[in-house]
């Protein structure tokens, strides 16, 4: 069975620009999330989605986004790019009582 | 909201002894407690997990406790070898498809 997708893997963009990550989960795994992770704040929460909504929210501002499909691919989107917003952006699929595995991510560089 | 405390953060053990890495958490409505061990480079990896109905769990060398009334998980190691050496981090959850909240995470060196 096939883990959690990322794409891209890497990515340098410059402020001001925006940029969207997408995540391929589990085979069969219907809720996703995004967490972001850097040094100076570890892992945080960013956003839950589960048969296409949004069921939780983390404290980052509008300019993150995210969105999910019917077929439980899920984007994030973030606008506006500060420099801060560097960081290894991990998906994760779960389903049920089995917990909740991670892609291998995407670096985002804001320069 | 919650919030995980995860002590220590370093950690550097021989090889062939035991290591334990402790969380405190403060939401009484979490349920899952999940520990994930990340490599450098790599994505974090789900190693063992517990939820409140149960006091510990093991899984070969590793072995989880928790102790709800006053909050607080750990993670044991036993019998701990090189390729256990990377950054350990615990969270808490309500469930297992919720959104985890972690701990700061533990960097562990285990020294041949």
């Amino acid at each position: 069975k096939a883990g959690v997708t990322q794409t891209p893997r890497y990515l340098i963009k410059t402020r001001g620009q925006q940029v969207t990550l997408s995540c391929s989960p589990i085979s069969g795994h219907r809720s996703v999330s995004w967490y972001q992770q850097t040094p100076g704040q570890g892992l945080q929460f960013l956003f839950e989605y589960f048969s296409e909504t949004q069921r939780n929210k983390g404290n980052f501002p509008g300019r993150f986004s995210g969105r999910q499909f019917s077929n439980s691919r899920s984007e994030m989107n973030v606008s506006t790019l500060e420099l801060g917003d560097s960081a290894l952006y991990l998906c994760a699929s779960s389903l049920g009582a089995v917990g909740a595995f991670f892609g291998q991510g995407t670096r985002l560089t804001v320069v | 909201g919650e919030n995980v405390e995860q002590h220590p953060s370093t950690l550097s053990v021989q090889e062939g002894d035991s290591a334990v890495i402790k969380c405190t958490y403060s939401d009484s409505a979490s349920n899952y407690f999940p520990w994930y061990k990340q490599e450098l480079g790599k994505r974090p990896q789900l190693i063992i997990d517990i939820r409140s109905n149960v006091g510990e769990k093991k899984d070969q060398r590793i072995a989880v406790t928790l102790n709800k009334t006053a909050k607080h998980f750990s993670l044991h190691i036993t019998e701990t070898q090189p390729e256990d050496s990377a950054v350990y981090f615990c969270a808490a959850s309500e469930s297992s498809g919720d959104k985890l909240t972690f701990g700061t995470g533990t960097r562990l060196a285990v020294r041949p």
